[in-house]
C-alpha cells in the first residue's frame, strides 16, 4: 500500500540503543503537545503526551523533553527495539489546549537495525 | 474491545456521488475528531468534536460535514466528492480534546 514515510526524515538506530525523534513546534501558544507511533498500515497510536507547565515526563521505555524556549520537542525512545520501527509524528494544540484542534508534524521515519 | 470502527475500510467513487465515511466508538469518549492523511503533507485535521452537538473546524474542513446527534458516532460527509479529496481518512476519540487518543483503523478513499 502507500507509504505514509515518504519523503520523511529518516533515523537509523541499532538494536538496543537509545534513539531520540525531535520535532521543532510553531506556535508560541501551544501549552499541550503529543507523540504518535504509526507503523506501516496502521492507524496512528498514542504514546505520550506533556503540557507545558512540564519540561519532561517520562513513559514506558519513552520520555519526552519539552524546551519552550525555543520551541522544541523531543522523545527518547530507551533500548530501541525492532517492534519500534514506525513514522513517529509530534503534534501540537495551537490554542493552549482549550479547544480541539491539533496540528501534526511532518513526521520522522524510525528504522531499528537487528 | 475499546475500539474505534470506520466503515467503509475502502471505496472508489466517481466525482460529484455524495458518500458518508462512518465512525463509531464504544468508550463513551466525548471528543471525536476526523483526519486526513497524504504522503508529504501529514495528518491534517478535517473537524473535531468536542461533545454532542457540538462541532468545529479544524484546518482543512473545505468540501466536509460533520454531524455528531449522539456520543458514539461521528460521520464524514462528503456531500460532492473531488479528485482532490483522495486520501486516506481517520477517525479518533478520547475522553476530552484534542488529544485523540484512540484511532480507528482508517479508510482509503479514491476519488476519480
Amino acid at each position: 500500500g502507500e507509504s505514509v514515510g515518504l519523503h520523511l526524515p529518516t533515523l537509523s538506530v541499532q538494536e538496543g540503543d537509545n534513539s531520540i525523534i525531535n520535532c521543532a513546534y510553531s506556535n508560541s501558544a501551544s501549552d499541550y503537545f503529543i507523540w504518535y507511533k504509526q507503523e506501516s498500515g496502521k492507524g496512528p497510536q498514542f504514546i505520550i503526551d506533556i503540557r507545558s507547565n512540564m519540561d519532561k515526563r517520562q513513559g514506558q521505555r519513552v520520555t519526552v523533553l519539552l524546551n519552550k524556549t525555543v520551541k522544541h520537542l523531543s522523545l527518547q525512545i530507551a533500548a530501541t527495539q525492532p517492534g519500534d520501527s514506525a513514522v513517529y509524528f509530534c503534534a501540537e494544540s495551537p490554542y493552549g489546549g482549550s479547544q480541539g484542534n491539533l496540528i501534526f508534524g511532518k513526521g520522522t521515519k524510525l528504522s531499528v537495525k537487528p | 474491545e475499546a475500539q474505534v470502527t470506520q466503515n467503509p475500510r475502502y471505496l472508489i467513487t466517481v466525482t460529484g456521488k455524495k458518500l458518508t465515511v462512518t465512525c463509531s466508538q464504544n468508550m463513551n469518549h466525548e471528543y471525536m475528531s476526523w483526519y486526513r492523511q497524504d504522503p508529504g503533507l501529514g495528518l491534517r485535521q478535517i473537524y473535531y468534536s468536542m461533545n454532542v452537538e457540538v462541532t468545529d473546524k479544524g484546518d482543512v474542513p473545505e468540501g466536509y460535514k460533520v454531524s455528531r446527534k449522539e456520543k458514539r458516532n461521528f460521520p464524514l460527509i462528503l456531500e460532492s466528492p473531488s479528485p482532490n479529496q483522495t486520501s486516506l481518512y481517520f477517525c479518533a476519540s478520547s475522553w476530552s480534546g484534542p488529544k485523540s487518543e484512540f484511532f480507528g483503523p482508517g479508510t482509503r478513499l479514491t476519488v476519480l
